[in-house]
């Protein structure tokens, strides 16, 4: 069965620093992943999402992520953090046959002025 | 607007009596689907429905009925709720198989206390 584990429940930067939260999945066959980002009292929000295009995946709001087969992450990246993305944000895969998204445990971003 | 509305978004009730939270998409989406969100789980499926008619159960169905008798509407039914239902409900569509990469729009939430 597929599962998905994002390693840290909490993630603090500062601001213009690199955000980094990592995402690890386990799945026999080619998944589709997906980063959502859920902002205080809202419904969660597509950030971007891997279909096997190609490997590098950029999103909204200047996030992006890699693919990485070898590694089974994907792991979502944005190079100078902004106050306004601090956020939870989910990590999540389907697979064929599924009908369902697995997600993550979630990480909660803060970001310090 | 394109969305998934939900109602009603906060609810404070008690063991057993019966709800209802209703969940609408004007998308003319296919799928739909119900997830529970409890800290340090991330979300869950409860339910889900492939088109009209067509429901199954997800990973944590125990406790909760739906129903598709229209495509825009699917509501989710908690006919005795306990106080492990306490949680944060999303309800989300997608226009066809979420297998296939398709992006799944989500709701506001509803947010439910059960003493």
């Amino acid at each position: 069965a597929q599962s998905v584990t994002q390693l840290g429940s909490h993630v603090s930067v500062s601001e213009g620093a690199l955000v980094l939260l990592r995402c690890n999945y386990s799945s026999s066959v080619p998944p589709y992943l997906f980063w959502y980002v859920q902002y205080p009292n809202q419904g969660l929000q597509l950030l971007l999402k891997y279909t096997s295009a190609a490997t590098l995946v950029k999103g909204i709001n200047g996030f992006e992520a890699e693919f990485k087969k070898s590694e089974t992450s994907f792991h979502l990246t944005k190079p100078s953090a902004h106050m306004s993305d601090a956020a939870e944000y989910f990590c999540a895969v389907s697979i064929q046959g599924a009908q369902k998204l697995v997600f993550g445990q979630g990480t909660r971003l803060t970001i310090n002025p | 607007e394109a969305q998934v509305t939900q109602n009603p978004r906060y609810l404070i009730t008690v063991t057993g009596k019966k709800l209802t939270v209703t969940c609408s998409q004007n998308m003319n989406h296919e799928y739909m689907s119900w997830y529970r969100q409890d800290p340090g789980l991330g979300l869950r499926q409860i339910y889900y429905s492939m088109n009209v008619e067509v429901t199954d159960k997800g990973d944590v169905p125990e406790g909760y009925k739906v129903s598709r008798k229209e495509k825009r509407n699917f509501p989710l039914i908690l006919e005795s709720p306990s106080p492990n239902q306490t949680s944060l409900y999303f309800c989300a569509s997608s226009l066809g198989l979420a297998v296939i990469g398709e992006t799944q729009y989500f709701g506001p939430g509803t947010r439910l206390l059960v003493l």
